[in-house]
């Protein structure tokens, strides 16, 4: 069974800085990851997909890069809006999802 | 733009069933899957399973296999999630959301705002 483990699991920056969000599969998933962000009360909003590919509207601050077991989400210079928690995600004919990572704007 | 609106909260006794909805529009409803994710209280998302739109085919996890049903009605672009045999650890919010393509991905692109379910005796 594969198991995705997210770190660190807090993270606090300032606007402007870079976030450097990972996520580490288990064993090899290709490209098959997701990312997600999820603000409180809402439902998660879709960020990258396949790796690497931007999904519809999200600002050009956040790519995805990585493959195999390692994965990474950057978000190159914060905003007061993306303090959110942020999950990754298998997608696979069991999809799963990580535990996340709480991202703090100071 | 694709809309899912899910049903309300459900407060329910343990060993109960429920039955949640998810009303699509927006996008031609039996071109894509919906799946449904649930949250518990500060709990990671947990995937529960999908219904392909067209043909009614299901897939459900292996740990609620036996206890969920997911189930679609095409003439009213919705779909349904029954979870029975509830218990305390089935609190949670469930949500609903439309795969990104045409096949079953697993991509979960457009959301539902949740519904909560609160499993007490």
């Amino acid at each position: 069974e594969i198991v995705l483990t997210q770190s660190p699991v807090t993270l606090s920056l300032s606007p402007g800085e870079r976030a450097t969000l990972s996520c580490r599969a288990s064993q090899s998933v290709s490209t098959y990851l997701a990312w997600y962000q999820q603000k409180p009360g809402q439902a998660p909003r879709l960020l990258v997909y396949d790796a690497s590919n931007r999904a519809t509207g999200i600002p050009a601050r956040f790519n995805g890069s990585g493959s195999g077991t390692a994965f990474t989400l950057t978000i190159s210079s914060l905003e007061p809006e993306d303090s959110a928690v942020y999950y990754c995600q298998l997608r696979s004919s069991w999809p799963l999802f990580g535990g996340g990572t709480r991202v703090e704007i100071k | 733009q694709v809309q899912l609106v899910q049903s309300g909260a459900e407060v329910k006794k343990p060993g109960a069933s429920v039955k949640l909805s998810c009303k699509a529009s927006g996008y031609t409803f039996t071109n894509y899957a919906i799946h449904w994710v649930r949250q518990a209280p500060g709990q990671r998302l947990e995937w529960m399973g999908w219904i392909n739109a067209a043909n009614g085919d299901t897939k459900y996890s292996q740990k609620l296999q036996g206890r969920v049903t997911i189930t679609r009605d095409t003439s009213a672009s919705t779909a349904y999630m029954d979870l029975n045999s509830l218990r305390s650890e089935d609190t949670a919010v469930y949500y609903c959301a439309r795969d990104l393509w045409t096949t079953v991905t697993a991509i979960f692109d457009s959301w539902g705002l949740g519904t909560l379910v609160t499993v007490s005796s």
